[in-house]
């Protein structure tokens, strides 16, 4: 029974379009994270939310929309896609910072 | 808000060696540090965590980090690296909803 789960994995499409990635967490936690991995494997964090409030939005352009329609589930969707939104995006979800954080497997976007 | 360094892009070891990959740390309060494996084509699984208490910490697959608050660093350990050690480890530190992660270091274990 997966902790985290992303869909889809694997996610090609055309520049300009309007994409979604959806991210459920059924572990019961508070507190869930987009994070973008680049080609360099470099891990920047994107956007957190706790119990559906935002509470970090880390300079992200306004392309990018999360919803958060419960607790368990952060949606991240991508309007006008150009072709640096090529990457890895991972979801994440914690109870309380201290713990750490649970990762989805990863969404692979391929913008062409 | 706080930031992580790992100084390391890429260590190579021989398999049985030991290993000892970098943190170090910026952040105003007491922080919490995380370090997290990485393999191809993977999610990132959490080694093990410091956030109070004994500075010295145990993880999972035999790895251990140790806190020196003076040094503001975070090091992971391993006595004997196995072949299946060969991943990017990632160092992160993190509060109040927030978790930043360093660069990543990426461990090769020659046989």
């Amino acid at each position: 029974d997966t902790a985290v789960s992303q869909t889809p994995k694997y996610l090609v499409t055309q520049m300009g379009n309007d994409k979604s990635i959806k991210c459920e967490q059924n572990l019961g936690h508070d507190t869930m994270y987009w994070y973008k991995q680049d080609s360099k494997k470099f891990l920047k964090i994107m956007f957190s939310y706790n119990n559906k409030e935002l509470i970090i939005n880390e300079t992200v352009p306004n392309r990018f929309s999360p919803k958060s329609p419960d607790k368990a589930h952060l949606n991240l969707h991508i309007n006008s896609l150009e072709l640096g939104d090529s990457a890895v995006y991972f979801c994440a979800s914690s109870q309380g910072t201290e713990l750490g954080a649970f990762f989805g497997q990863g969404t692979r976007l391929t913008v062409v | 808000a706080q930031s992580v360094t790992q100084p390391d892009i890429h260590i190579t070891v021989s398999e049985g060696a030991s290993l000892e990959l970098r943190c170090n740390y910026s952040y105003g309060a007491t922080p919490y540090l995380f370090w997290y494996v990485q393999s191809p084509g993977q999610g990132l699984q959490l080694l093990l965590k410091y956030f109070s208490g004994d500075t010295l910490v145990q993880g999972i697959k035999g790895f251990e980090a140790e806190f020196k608050r003076s040094q503001s660093s975070f090091n992971l350990r391993k006595p004997s690296v196995h072949w299946s050690d060969a991943a990017e480890y990632f160092c992160a530190v993190g509060a109040n909803d927030d978790m930043r992660f360093g660069a990543g270091t990426r461990l090769t274990v020659k046989p």
